[in-house]
């Protein structure tokens, strides 16, 4: 069975802290996605990161895949209260049309 | 200008009715989607059309039926609604091949 794991599921952290959220997943795949999700609002893409290696920032957020480890993480830098929102990594696996999303981490960040 | 919308935005409905969500994509892709987030907030994909074929059917009730009348419309007919088909349902598109999706504003479906 394909799975993306992500942790921790919840992270309550404070302002000016750096945290990592870790995605693995179970299929090979060489692409992984983050998404960010806002409460009742809709998907919005971060990342993609297209190869073994591949490293990609935006502002506080740095993502990066390590495909042979076939994990990714999501590294938050000196967090600030609008990173506040739910965090989705998704897989996209070889040979497939589908795209398997991770359980999503719940990131608060208190001022 | 609206890359992914869909209609309804909220939908209340009693158990056993029919009813249909509309979805539009604006920005060139052959591909679009379906998924549903649970209360959970887990996102599962349902179809997938590419160009208007099926390319994606997961195991989901029958009850539930696509249908793209063109490559920039997916719709989304659901019979004989059930309590647990309450849920957000979001609409997606991309390029095939694995390119990002561009997800749409959500449906909120309240089975009563």
């Amino acid at each position: 069975e394909l799975k993306v794991e992500q942790n921790p599921l919840f992270l309550s952290m404070q302002e000016g802290k750096n945290y990592t959220i870790y995605c693995n997943y179970s299929t090979t795949s060489d692409r992984l996605y983050w998404y960010r999700q806002d409460p009742g609002k809709s998907l919005e893409s971060l990342f993609v990161l297209l190869s073994n290696g591949a490293v990609k920032q935006e502002g506080r957020l740095m993502a990066s895949l390590d495909t042979k480890a076939r994990l990714s993480t999501l590294h938050i830098t000196a967090a600030v209260h609008d990173l506040s929102a739910t965090y989705f990594c998704a897989v996209h696996p070889s040979g497939t049309y589908k795209y398997i999303f991770g359980t999503g981490t719940r990131l608060k960040v208190l001022a | 200008d609206t890359a992914v919308s869909q209609t309804p935005k909220y939908l209340v409905t009693q158990m056993g009715n029919d009813k249909s969500i509309k979805c539009e994509q604006n920005l060139g892709h052959d591909t679009m989607y379906w998924y549903k987030q649970d209360s959970k907030k887990f996102l599962k994909i349902m179809f997938s059309y590419n160009n208007k074929e099926l390319i994606i059917n997961e195991t989901v009730p029958n009850r539930f039926s696509p249908k793209s009348p063109d490559k920039a419309h997916l719709n989304l007919h659901i019979n004989s609604l059930e309590l647990g088909d309450s849920a957000v349902y979001f609409c997606a598109s991309s390029h095939p091949g694995g390119h990002e999706q561009f997800f749409g504003p959500g449906t909120r479906l309240t089975v009563l």
